[in-house]
């Protein structure tokens, strides 16, 4: 089946604490993005990759990083979580961002506290 | 920039009503549209979508006309039922950008 997972699903931390948001796709998507979906705001990109080795910061990407070492992963790193990163994540690909008119496949979402 | 204002909600139905949820869009060029839903727990799923004026996309019973002279990408649904309860993005991609999204419009029916 194709899809976009993401892992954790659900998490609780702690400021300061690293972690990883992991985004695995297996539909040879070139694009991959991540965004932020909070209430009232809709969803705002953090950070996006066209193709491996290739990324680039979003709207909203200050306090997080990213790689793309393969085509398949994308993961989402909070280096030091704060509390305003308490969020609802989403991972997105696409098979190219070549046009405004690519259809994006999101994961399931991975809620994320900090506390 | 590029931007998308939807009705706020959330929007009460009761089955078999008729469901409109307004979009409304400023963009400098000539963007593809799209509403995208998102059921409980889940991720965003492509609902429909319009590349050009005067398309209009459908699926499922939702259609919505890409308007450019109102710039305008309204959803609407003959009948709803109670599984169409969801959260709906109206969406606007332009180029190579990201998509833009409205800040969603959450629908409940009861049945």
């Amino acid at each position: 089946e194709a899809q976009v997972t993401q892992n954790p699903r659900y998490l609780i931390t702690v400021t300061g604490k690293k972690l990883t948001v992991t985004c695995s796709q297996n539909m040879n998507h070139e694009y991959m993005s991540w965004y932020r979906q909070d209430p009232g705001l809709g969803l705002r990109q953090i950070y996006y990759s066209m193709n491996v080795e290739v990324t680039d910061k979003g709207d909203v990407p200050e306090g997080y990083k990213v790689s793309r070492k393969e085509k398949r992963n994308f993961p989402l790193i909070l280096e030091s979580p704060s509390p305003n990163q308490t969020s609802l994540y989403f991972c997105a690909s696409s098979f190219s961002r070549a046009t405004g008119a690519n259809v994006l496949t999101f994961g399931a979402g991975s809620r994320l506290t900090v506390l | 920039g590029d931007s998308v204002t939807q009705m706020e909600g959330p929007v009460t139905l009761s089955e078999e009503a008729f469901l409109t949820i307004n979009c409304t869009y400023t963009a400098t060029g000539y963007p593809s549209l799209f509403w995208y839903v998102q059921y409980p727990g889940e991720g965003l799923q492509l609902l429909l979508k319009a590349t050009k004026a005067d398309d209009k996309g459908s699926n499922k019973g939702f259609e919505a006309t890409y308007r450019k002279e109102t710039t305008s990408f309204h959803l609407e649904k003959g009948s709803v039922q109670v599984s169409d309860s969801a959260v709906y993005f109206c969406a606007l991609g332009e180029g190579r950008r990201a998509l833009t999204f409205g800040s969603g419009t959450r629908l409940q029916v009861q049945p």
